[in-house]
């Protein structure tokens, strides 16, 4: 089955630097990465995703790049604010009526003032 | 996923009893999910279903049972045969276009 990897565990920004969490997944079959934020004691929200027939996607302070050839997509937080403070988690699955997501083991961002 | 609900928020079970937690959305999504999550952890996949009256074993089955007779419902039964229940159990549905968006989760505790 999919396993997916994360680094790192924990992340420690100032306020206004960029952030960077990077994920490696197993199955070259999977096509679809979506990036989850939870704050705590909260259910986790979906905020970005990628398919695997694009390699970058960006929505305002917030871009995933894909890399498939090498099996490894990163999420990219610019302008860091201290509401940025969750804990991340990167999923892999295949698209279809079949999908399951498979998850990283989360980072924790803090950003600092 | 202001559409799926869970019930209770905290759920506290003695030992050797059966518990069921409540996952119903108004989505019409026609697939629906469990997972467990432990402090500090990720997200582990207990079962799922694609369509009513059809369920999958997740990754970590053992000690949980379900059942999806209505579209709109996925209950899920901590068993006790489940030894180390206390966790966050979240429910989720996934759109056609693949996106899951998660329920506001049950804290289950064992006394």
């Amino acid at each position: 089955g999919e396993n997916v990897e994360q680094h790192p565990s924990t992340l420690s920004v100032q306020e206004g630097d960029s952030a960077v969490i990077k994920c490696t997944y197993s199955d070259s079959a999977s096509n679809y990465f979506p990036w989850y934020k939870q704050e705590l004691g909260k259910r986790p929200q979906l905020i970005i995703d990628i398919r695997s027939n694009v390699g970058e996607k960006k929505d305002q302070r917030i871009a995933v790049t894909l890399n498939k050839t090498a099996k490894h997509f990163s999420l990219h937080i610019t302008e860091t604010q201290p509401e940025d403070s969750a804990v991340y988690f990167c999923a892999a699955s295949t698209a279809g009526t079949a999908s399951k997501l498979t998850f990283g083991t989360g980072t924790r961002l803090q950003v600092t003032l | 996923d202001g559409g799926i609900t869970q019930s209770p928020k905290y759920l506290f079970r003695k030992e050797g009893q059966n518990v069921t937690l409540s996952c119903e959305q108004n989505l019409n999504h026609d697939a629906m999910y469990w997972y467990r999550q432990d402090p500090g952890q990720g997200l582990r996949l207990i079962y799922y279903s694609q369509i009513v009256n059809d369920f999958q074993k997740g990754d970590i089955a053992e000690g949980y049972s379900v059942s999806r007779e209505k579209k709109e419902s996925f209950p899920l039964t901590v068993t006790s045969a489940q030894k180390n229940p206390t966790a966050f159990y979240l429910c989720a549905t996934r759109r056609a276009t693949n996106e899951q968006f998660f329920g506001p989760g049950t804290r289950l505790t064992v006394l």
